[in-house]
Parts: structure tokens; C-alpha cells; sequence
């Protein structure tokens, strides 16, 4: 089993609002990862969480903020967005940080107005 | 600074025939590459990856090949179908860092 699962699959929010989109994976992986993808572009990552603990920041936007609560879940709240944040936002997880693959869930499809 | 480069931006073949889709690096301290494949409104599925100590590495209809003087992999799928018709990332990692290196994609058009 390959699955990794992302809800919700479709957000709308407006600038002031405050939401969070979740991810979960079952494959005992230790490694977990947050993406932003724009349309005909390619992933960007954004955080990078190895054995819970925060290991990547790539220098982010403070109005989003990852939590991985356990081994399985990630979340990312998302807080004040502008519209230039609407994306799709992909979930990874893989065995370990580093030199393994990474399987990605399907995405939650993120339009602030 | 474009690390991982996919030239070509789209691709059409006849369904039945070879489909080559190429990747070029320019950090030799990559180690692994993986290429992946993604749907329209969908999260990119793992495909194959190779490793540096080889040059070839196969899975179905689906073969990598990796020219390390050459910086440069491929991915060969055979035969080609419907269902291939997607856009294809290549995906590189230096060993000990955490962070996949994408390319730009190539969108792959398989023509009944």
C-alpha cells in the first residue's frame, strides 16, 4: 500500500480566514513533506519533517505553518493568504528524509479570494 | 539556477512505439534520480528511479538510463499507450540532503 491521503481535495477561503489541510499516510514512513504546485510548473517544497520533528523551512511564509502531531499526520494551517497562495498543495511522505522516493497524495486544490 | 532541466516541454508519439523522455543535470553531487508522473488535478505517482553506481535500471515497460559524463538520463517507455499520456518529471537528490530537485516537466501526448 502506496497511499498517502489529503483532505480536504478542494479548499476556498477567503483572506481572513483560517483553515488547515491534512494528510495521512499508513506505510510506516518517518519522513513527511509538504509541496506547492502551480499550474505548469513543477512541485516546490516547503517543509520537510523527519521523525516528527521539523528538518526543512524553505523559507516559507509565516501565514503557513506545518504540524506533524504523530508519525502518520501532517497538517498545514494556513492563516491571512493572499491570493497568489492558491495552488495545489501536495502531501509526500517517504521511509526516510533523504535518498528514498517519496509517494504523494492528491493534493488539495487551495483558491483564496 | 536550473539544476535538472527537461528540455522539451511536450512530446507526441504513436501509441505502440517508443516514447523517450529526456533529463539533463548540471550538479554532479546528484546521486539518485526518480522520475514521476502526474495527471491533471493529481499528485505526481512515482515511476522509477536509478541510482549513481548504475546506468540502467528497468520496471515493466519502463526503462531509466543514466550517463553520469554525460550528466544526462532517459526514460524509455515500450510499448507506448493511451494511459501514458501525462506529463512526466525527472527528480534528482544529492545523498545525505533531504530536498527533490524538480525538472520543468514534459508533457507526453500518446496518439491512438
Amino acid at each position: 500500500d502506496t497511499e498517502v491521503t489529503q483532505t480536504p481535495k478542494h479548499l476556498v477561503m477567503g483572506m481572513t480566514n483560517k483553515k488547515s489541510l491534512k494528510c495521512e499516510q499508513h506505510m510506516g514512513h518517518r519522513a513527511m513533506y509538504w509541496y506547492k504546485q502551480k499550474a505548469k510548473k513543477p512541485p516546490e517544497l516547503m517543509f520537510v519533517y523527519s521523525y516528527e520533528k521539523l528538518s526543512i523551512n524553505e523559507s516559507v511564509p509565516s501565514r503557513f505553518s506545518p504540524e506533524c502531531p504523530n508519525s502518520s499526520l501532517l497538517n498545514l494551517h494556513l492563516h491571512a493568504l493572499q491570493p497568489e497562495d492558491s495552488a495545489l498543495y501536495l502531501c509526500a511522505s517517504s521511509q526516510r528524509a533523504g535518498r528514498n522516493e517519496q509517494y504523494f497524495g492528491p493534493g488539495t486544490r487551495l483558491t483564496v479570494t | 539556477d536550473q539544476q535538472v532541466k527537461q528540455n522539451s516541454p511536450s512530446l507526441s508519439v504513436q501509441e505502440g512505439r517508443i516514447s523517450i523522455l529526456n533529463c539533463d543535470y548540471t550538479n554532479s553531487m546528484f546521486d539518485y534520480f526518480l522520475w514521476y508522473k502526474k495527471y491533471p488535478a493529481e499528485g505526481p505517482t512515482f515511476l522509477i528511479s536509478i541510482s549513481s553506481i548504475k546506468d540502467k535500471n528497468e520496471d515493466g515497460r519502463f526503462t531509466v538510463f543514466l550517463n553520469k559524463s554525460a550528466k544526462h538520463l532517459s526514460l524509455h517507455i515500450v510499448p507506448s499507450q493511451p494511459g501514458d499520456s501525462a506529463v512526466y518529471f525527472c527528480a534528482a537528490i544529492i545523498q545525505g540532503a533531504q530536498k527533490l530537485v524538480f525538472g520543468q516537466g514534459t508533457r507526453l501526448t500518446i496518439n491512438p
